[in-house]
């Protein structure tokens, strides 16, 4: 089945550094990935949405020049939190809709625990 | 996007089938009932995904409803590693609405 991954899976940071989260979609294409936020006992937020080549799309109230969004290739995305605050902490989540289609279409990733000291 | 009403939580005794409702009573015609479920700590995972008729696959059972205002989501023998949040989200059928709105979602607690 297709599969998609989260680099780092876990993230301890001090306050006013930048992370960057690597989000590959491992045996698809992937023209379509989106980044999801979610704080412990939440449902998951949608963030953006990034398409290959072009920019990312932020939902409303997402701060586009915090959460830096590159998706240079069919397979690779990067969620980049920059200078990163403890209230940044968070369950960050990526999925990646597969290009060839099929009866699922989106392929989540398994998350990264960011915490911000 | 429509929005689904779950229940916030359920239980459930091991081997025994789960009935997992949601209600979904602004559909459009064009809209998918997708069901993803989330274990502690992971990403959420597809479970079935469905558009009229009712649905089935290795992991579970989906029947909609005539009217397509509700659905269920069947398993059909809960298991430990069935404890998880399930959602039921709404999808537009047109092109280029990819995107899942997650809600609350219900939490199934399996008791062995």
């Amino acid at each position: 089945g297709a599969v998609v991954s989260q680099h780092p899976s876990w993230v301890i940071c001090k306050s006013g550094t930048s992370v960057k989260i690597e989000c590959r979609s491992l045996d698809f294409q992937a023209t379509t990935m989106f980044w999801y936020r979610q704080f412990p006992k939440q449902s998951l937020m949608l963030m953006a949405t990034s398409n290959e080549g072009s920019k990312a799309t932020y939902e409303q109230g997402v701060e586009k020049d915090k959460f830096l969004i590159n998706h240079a290739s069919l397979t690779l995305s990067t969620l980049t939190v920059t200078s990163a605050h403890p209230e940044d902490s968070s369950f960050y989540i990526c999925s990646a809709r597969n290009l060839a289609g099929g009866p699922n279409e989106q392929f989540f990733g398994p998350g990264t625990r960011l915490t911000v000291l | 996007d429509a929005k689904t009403t779950q229940p916030n939580s359920m239980e459930s005794n091991e081997e025994e089938p789960v009935h997992l409702p949601c209600n979904h009573s602004t559909i459009s015609g064009t809209d998918y009932i997708h069901w993803y479920r989330q274990l502690p700590s992971q990403g959420p995972e597809y479970v079935i995904h469905g558009l009229t008729s009712n649905v089935n696959n290795r992991m579970a059972s989906l029947a909609i409803a005539e009217d397509r205002k509700s659905s269920t989501l069947i398993l059909h023998r809960a298991t430990l590693r069935d404890a998880a949040v399930y959602y039921c989200i709404l999808r537009g059928g047109g092109a280029g609405s990819y995107q899942l709105t997650f809600g609350k979602g219900t939490k199934l607690s399996v008791i062995p």
